[in-house]
């Protein structure tokens, strides 16, 4: 069965650095989502991503957050200067056209900010 | 707006025993619900969902949930628990199919 697939499974970063996480969603899918779970919490969702262009954001998603999708089959997560509280895993999902299917979410990479 | 309420952060069974966990949501559309099981270190896999049609849907690994609209739940179930069972899950809504809101969680302890 397709997956989606996150690199890397685990990064670690000085605080203030830019970091890209990175996504590669099921090849037919049209619909691209961050989100994020800080460590014993809930998911939180981050972004919506439809047609080349941002379709919701959560409040959590400031301007130090960006997505990317730069060719056919990644899909990015940039957060321009992390801060200590940007430490948790964050899963990336995607989703077919059809709005009853179920988003397949990849096993997450763990953001670690010293 | 849309949420979800999981009834109990820890739940604790017996094996061999009933898995019951609760979820409560609102929404003010129809909604679309899944039910997601994570394991330690690992991504969310997909346990069920209830889109339209039979209430009582059927997942993976024995699990099934039915879908109440009158009392706007969706609580999940397991005749019988298997220590591999272990694990965190988490009701989630998607209104209109869209973004998905997750529970907080509930995780589920199996004692030999």
């Amino acid at each position: 069965e397709p997956e989606v697939t996150q690199t890397p499974s685990h990064q670690v970063t000085q605080m203030g650095q830019e970091v890209i996480l990175r996504c590669v969603p099921i090849s037919n899918h049209l619909y691209f989502y961050w989100y994020r779970q800080i460590l014993g919490q809930k998911v939180e969702f981050l972004v919506s991503f439809y047609n080349n262009e941002i379709s919701e954001k959560s409040e959590i998603f400031d301007d130090q957050f960006s997505v990317e999708r730069p060719d056919g089959s990644n899909f990015t997560l940039k957060i321009r200067s992390t801060k200590l509280e940007d430490s948790a895993m964050y899963f990336c999902a995607s989703r077919d056209r059809d709005n009853n299917q179920p988003q397949h979410f990849g096993d997450g990479t763990r953001l670690s900010i010293l | 707006a849309q949420s979800v309420t999981q009834l109990g952060s820890h739940v604790s069974v017996s094996e061999g025993a009933l898995v019951l966990l609760r979820c409560n949501y609102s929404s003010s559309v129809p909604p679309y619900l899944f039910w997601y099981v994570q394991y330690p270190n690992q991504g969310l896999q997909l346990l069920l969902k209830y889109t339209t049609g039979a209430t009582l849907v059927k997942g993976i690994n024995g699990f099934e949930a039915e879908f109440k609209k009158s009392e706007t739940s969706f609580h999940l179930t397991k005749p019988s628990a298997h220590m591999s069972d272990a694990a965190e899950y988490f009701c989630a809504v998607s209104p209109g199919g869209f973004k998905t809101i997750f529970g907080a969680g509930t995780r589920l302890f199996v004692k030999a």
